[in-house]
């Protein structure tokens, strides 16, 4: 049972265009939420976190929106850059439970 | 990814052989999450340790893998008599407390566990 879905797994961008990466989640006890951003070969890396309590939370060009009610966030990079090519993962997590993770969106920002 | 530490890099058993994967923690960090990885799939949880105890093994297959963080020394995860489908990246994560509020977990390079 997928608890986090990221329903596009690819997605291509024009360098300097907003990225914007997806992902739907079941649980309505989840209250913590993660971006993890992974190369190849490499273990994912943190990128951006938010708390149910807030809606948007923002760290220079990567700014991430949660819609409580639509059980929905989403990770916007603005201006994207070849080198956020990677696959992005994101997870979400119960007060004292582990992290479940969506399978991940390819992106390919485009020079 | 620097201070989760897991070896080997890649591993090739045949079907059969037993399996053994490390991972040393972050300094300071006494939790331990081990994630496996499938083709085409997201992380799926496997097991959270703490310092000589398994606090939740839920998704770890009944049989053949287990698990162990010891007072001393990495966590190794273990799979015995391989099969093909045990192929997969397998990922070990570490935090300082039960998800680290603000960072997550810090993950390692993973193991890339190829089975012939």
């Amino acid at each position: 049972d997928q608890q986090v879905k990221q329903n596009s797994p690819s997605l291509s961008v024009q360098e300097g265009r907003i990225s914007i990466l997806n992902c739907d989640y079941t649980n309505s006890m989840f209250d913590y939420f993660l971006w993890y951003k992974k190369y190849p070969a490499e273990g994912p890396t943190f990128l951006i976190s938010i708390s149910s309590i807030k809606d948007k939370n923002e760290d220079g060009r990567f700014t991430v929106f949660l819609n409580k009610s639509a059980k929905h966030l989403s990770l916007h990079i603005v201006p994207s850059q070849p080198g956020d090519s990677a696959v992005y993962f994101c997870a979400a997590s119960a007060p004292g439970n582990q992290f479940y993770f969506g399978t991940g969106t390819s992106l390919t920002v485009i020079p | 990814n620097a201070g989760v530490m897991q070896n080997p890099r890649h591993l090739v058993r045949r079907r059969g052989q037993e399996a053994r994967l490390r991972c040393s923690p972050m300094k300071g960090h006494s939790h331990v999450y081990w994630y496996r990885q499938l083709p085409e799939e997201g992380l799926k949880f496997m097991v959270y340790l703490q310092k000589e105890n398994i606090i939740d093994e839920s998704g770890m297959p009944k049989e053949r893998f287990s698990a162990e963080f010891p007072k001393e020394g990495p966590s190794i995860l273990r799979i015995q008599q391989v099969v093909r489908g045990d192929s997969a990246a397998y990922f070990c994560a570490s935090s300082p407390g039960q998800g680290a509020l603000g960072y997550g977990y810090t993950f390692g390079s993973g193991t890339r566990l190829t089975v012939v």
